[in-house]
Parts: C-alpha cells; sequence; structure tokens
C-alpha cells in the first residue's frame, strides 16, 4: 500500500539552526511528493513538490530532494526563523482509476525560539 | 482571492445530532476532498469527489455523508453525531489530471468541529 513516514516531533531549535525533518514513503510506481506547512489556526499549504526521481523542490528557503533510491523526501532549511513554527506535512500523490489522492504523514511540530 | 471556504468554523454538537458543513470552492477546479486531522494522526481522507454529482469513499468514511450537487461545493454531513467524530474537518480541492497535472491540492482553513 501507499504510506508516508516522517519524524515524530515535536522539534524544537534556536533560531538559526539547522533543520531537518525526515520522511520516507512507501508506493507503488512513482508518486510526486510534497511538504505541506500548517501555521497556527490555519489550514494546510503547499511548501513545495517534487515530481520525478532527483527532483528538488525549494520555496522560503526550504529545500526537499525526491530519493527514489531511499524512498525519502527529507526537508532541510539551513537557518531557520521564529515564524517557521509550524506543523509540517510530508506526503505522496497517487493517481488510481482517473482520480487523485494524497496520503500524509503524521505531522511534526516544529518550534523555533528567539 | 478566496480560494477554498469552510463553514460554519466551529461547531459543538450532542451526541446523536445531525449537521452539515459546506465548503466552497472559487477556482473551478474539478477534484474537491474532505479530511479529519486528529492528534497524532495527520490528515485522513473521509470522502472526495472527482467531478459534479460523483462522490467516492476515502480512508475513515463510515458515520459521514456527502454530495457534490454543483461544482462548487462539497457538503459533508453527519446524520448521527458521535463523540469519535470530534475533530478539526478540512475541505480541499484541485484541478483533474487532465486539467492539469502536477498541481496541488488547495485547502480550507477548516471547521473545529466538538461532540459531546
Amino acid at each position: 500500500g501507499n504510506s508516508v513516514t516522517q519524524m515524530e516531533g515535536p522539534v524544537t531549535l534556536s533560531e538559526e539552526a539547522f533543520l531537518t525533518i525526515n520522511c520516507t514513503y512507501t508506493a507503488t510506481g512513482y508518486p510526486s511528493l510534497f511538504w505541506y506547512v500548517q501555521y497556527p489556526g490555519e489550514g494546510l499549504q503547499l511548501l513545495l513538490k517534487a515530481t520525478k526521481a532527483d527532483d528538488k523542490g525549494s520555496n522560503k528557503g526550504f529545500e526537499a530532494t525526491y530519493r527514489k533510491e531511499t524512498t525519502s523526501f527529507h526537508l532541510e532549511k539551513g537557518s531557520v526563523q521564529v515564524s517557521d513554527s509550524a506543523v509540517y506535512f510530508c506526503a505522496l500523490r497517487v493517481t488510481q482509476g482517473g482520480s487523485e489522492k494524497l496520503v500524509f504523514g503524521k505531522g511534526t511540530k516544529l518550534t523555533v525560539n528567539p | 482571492n478566496a480560494g477554498v471556504t469552510q463553514t460554519p468554523k466551529f461547531r459543538v454538537l450532542k451526541t446523536g445530532q445531525s449537521m452539515t458543513l459546506l465548503c466552497a470552492q472559487d477556482m473551478n477546479h474539478e477534484y474537491m476532498y474532505w479530511y479529519r486531522q486528529d492528534p497524532g494522526m495527520g490528515l485522513r481522507l473521509i470522502h472526495y469527489s472527482v467531478g459534479e454529482g460523483t462522490t467516492a469513499k476515502g480512508e475513515v468514511p463510515d458515520g459521514y455523508n456527502v454530495s457534490r450537487l454543483k461544482k462548487q461545493n462539497f457538503l459533508l454531513g453527519l446524520e448521527s453525531a458521535a463523540p469519535s467524530q470530534t475533530s478539526v474537518y478540512f475541505c480541499a480541492s484541485s484541478y483533474s489530471i487532465r486539467t492539469s497535472s502536477n498541481q496541488p491540492q488547495h485547502f480550507g482553513d477548516g471547521t473545529r468541529l466538538s461532540i459531546l
């Protein structure tokens, strides 16, 4: 089946620290991969995506590379800010029978302290 | 830019009551989805729709019904609410594969529902 496993939180960092949130997946075929971010009291927003092996998605200083050989899509940022405090979700998209579905990981809560 | 709008934002129900959550999108998306978000569980798909007049079951459909009478609206119904349905509900929409591939889902801000 299709599943996403991501690093359990919560993660607490100081401002300007390096961030890594691990994400691995199990899927049939070659899914597209996403990172979504959820700020307090809001819905999910797309942070970045990658649609094929070795693609690198990037946005707002965050990066993730689609690694088919390790079935991973780890999220990284070189220097986090207080405003990055949020819950981060890794997801894969599968296409079945002409429709598309997202399968989410359980989310990782990040808190960045000044 | 409204995007995906969910109403209501908060609601408290008693066990056995019924209610309908409304999702509206103004992006002309074909696909629409209802998820529930519970602590430590991530988002789980309840039902989805690939077009007006069509619906399908997701991962956790029991206790819920949906309707897609208009392309822009996707309704989620609870016929007889149970405490286990206390959750935050998110609606999302996206283009179909045929219209535009590799496009993300757009999410509403959620409905926080408590069942007493």
